[in-house]
């Protein structure tokens, strides 16, 4: 079946490290996304992983993906206050297909 | 580039009453989404249109949810009559159709609707 978990809540301190996790269940699954949501707006996609992959980096953004275990993590270095918001996992099977997304974290950074 | 547009920001109705939403998706993009969010969760697809058919309306609460692209570009979302669990913040998102690395999702700022 479809499920995607999350924790959801995570506070950190400015300039400490993020990690938000999240757990999926369809071994099917081919691609995998972070969208980060900011109050009273959409979704803004801040990176995605396809399902050959271990690890990807951009820039602050460290993804990682135990295909063993259906677990993954999105690590945000030097976390800053601007970063405070609901961030999303989705899965889907197929490009263009619909997503499947976890119930949210929401990461505080205090200053 | 313009983003996903989406009209009005925000609603406020009566149960029973009859709601209708706008979406403009990025220019070219062939794939048209609308997600159903609700307050503590996340996203749940409602219908996705490859131009101006229907992919996966599964999730479309039929008997009073109805959603239309006649044209592939611009699509409709109406609930006819509204009930109090339809409150919820609703997303469209569009994508490039296409089988590609760039195949990615966009989400417009959606429409916060609460049914009274």
């Amino acid at each position: 079946g479809e499920d995607v978990e999350q924790s959801l809540f995570l506070s950190v301190r400015e300039g400490d490290s993020s990690v938000i996790n999240c757990t999926y269940t369809d071994s099917s699954s081919t691609y995998l996304y972070w969208y980060k949501q900011e109050p009273g707006a959409g979704l803004q996609l801040l990176t995605y992983i396809f399902s050959n992959m271990d690890m990807k980096q951009d820039q602050r953004l460290t993804v990682l993906l135990n295909k063993k275990d259906k677990h993954l993590s999105l690590r945000i270095a030097d976390t800053q206050t601007g970063d405070s918001a609901i961030y999303f996992c989705a899965e889907t099977y197929n490009q263009g297909g619909k997503l499947i997304f976890g119930q949210g974290t929401e990461l505080s950074v205090k200053p | 580039e313009a983003g996903v547009a989406q009209s009005p920001r925000y609603k406020i109705i009566e149960k029973r009453q009859s709601v209708a939403f706008w979406c403009n998706p990025i220019s070219g993009h062939a794939t048209l989404y609308w997600y159903q969010q609700i307050l503590g969760q996340g996203p749940k697809l409602l219908i996705q249109f490859q131009n101006n058919g229907v992919v996966d309306d599964s999730q479309l609460p039929k008997d009073r949810f109805s959603a239309e692209r006649l044209k592939g570009v611009d699509s409709t979302l109406k609930i006819q009559p509204a009930k109090l669990e339809d409150s919820a913040v609703y997303l469209c998102a569009s994508s490039s159709g296409l089988s590609s690395a760039k195949n990615i999702q966009y989400f417009g700022a959606g429409t916060r609707l609460s049914v009274l």
